[in-house]
């Protein structure tokens, strides 16, 4: 296992544009999370997944933001009408049922840049 | 809800000197905690966690960290620092469900 992926490292998009992020964690991780993270900040938690329930999304999260992970693998995190204020680095992360107990292994992120 | 509080935006040492990286959270139950490193455009690597037990944990690349209940704080601590641990550190603490709340970190410079 190569560890968790995401994909694409960057991209730059156009104010009003749509954008779509993957993420494949390791294969064995039945839990998936999403986060955002700005410069000088630390993570901030967006979503996640157990197997392919959907079961938190943060309060902070606009309706322009979707996230699926369908049967239970890879997830996509996609954001509509994109603004300038989504520039940031999206953070994927999984890991097994322990919940509480485990730490995250990270991908090394997507980085948004909205122009 | 929890939260945790990293008070130092910003460390330069000395390298071989020793380090401590300050950590408090906020959580009402038993608290499951955290410390990640973080290289410049890259993901977060998990260093080592607490949940019960020995109150002084070990992690990876020599890092250790002590869990003082009565201060509500786990820092990370490391006897002598290398010029590679240069880096950006944050601290977390889980809820029930698995979630993460993440410190704003630490960035630690590291002088030859």
């Amino acid at each position: 296992d190569t560890g968790v992926s995401q994909d694409p490292r960057h991209k730059i998009t156009k104010r009003g544009q749509n954008v779509t992020f993957r993420c494949d964690p390791i294969s064995e991780h039945n839990r998936l999370y999403w986060y955002r993270q700005t410069l000088g900040q630390g993570p901030e938690f967006l979503t996640y997944f157990q197997n392919e329930a959907q079961l938190e999304k943060s309060r902070l999260l606009s309706d322009r933001f979707s996230a699926e992970r369908p049967k239970g693998s890879f997830s996509t995190l996609e954001i509509q009408r994109t603004e300038q204020g989504d520039s940031a680095m999206y953070l994927c992360a999984s890991s097994s049922d322990g919940g509480r107990m485990e730490g995250y292994t990270f991908g090394s992120g997507t980085r948004l840049t909205v122009v | 809800a929890q939260s945790v509080t990293q008070p130092d935006i910003h460390i330069t040492v000395s390298e071989g000197a020793s380090l401590e990286l300050r950590c408090n959270y906020s959580y009402g139950a038993t608290p499951y905690l955290f410390w990640y490193v973080q290289s410049p455009g890259q993901g977060l690597q998990l260093l080592l966690k607490y949940f019960s037990g020995d109150t002084l944990v070990q992690g990876i690349k020599g890092f250790e960290a002590e869990f003082k209940r009565s201060q509500s704080s786990f820092n990370l601590r490391k006897p002598s620092v290398h010029w590679s641990d240069a880096a950006e550190y944050f601290c977390a603490v889980n809820t029930n469900a698995g979630k993460s709340t993440f410190g704003d970190g630490t960035t630690l410079t590291v002088k030859p």
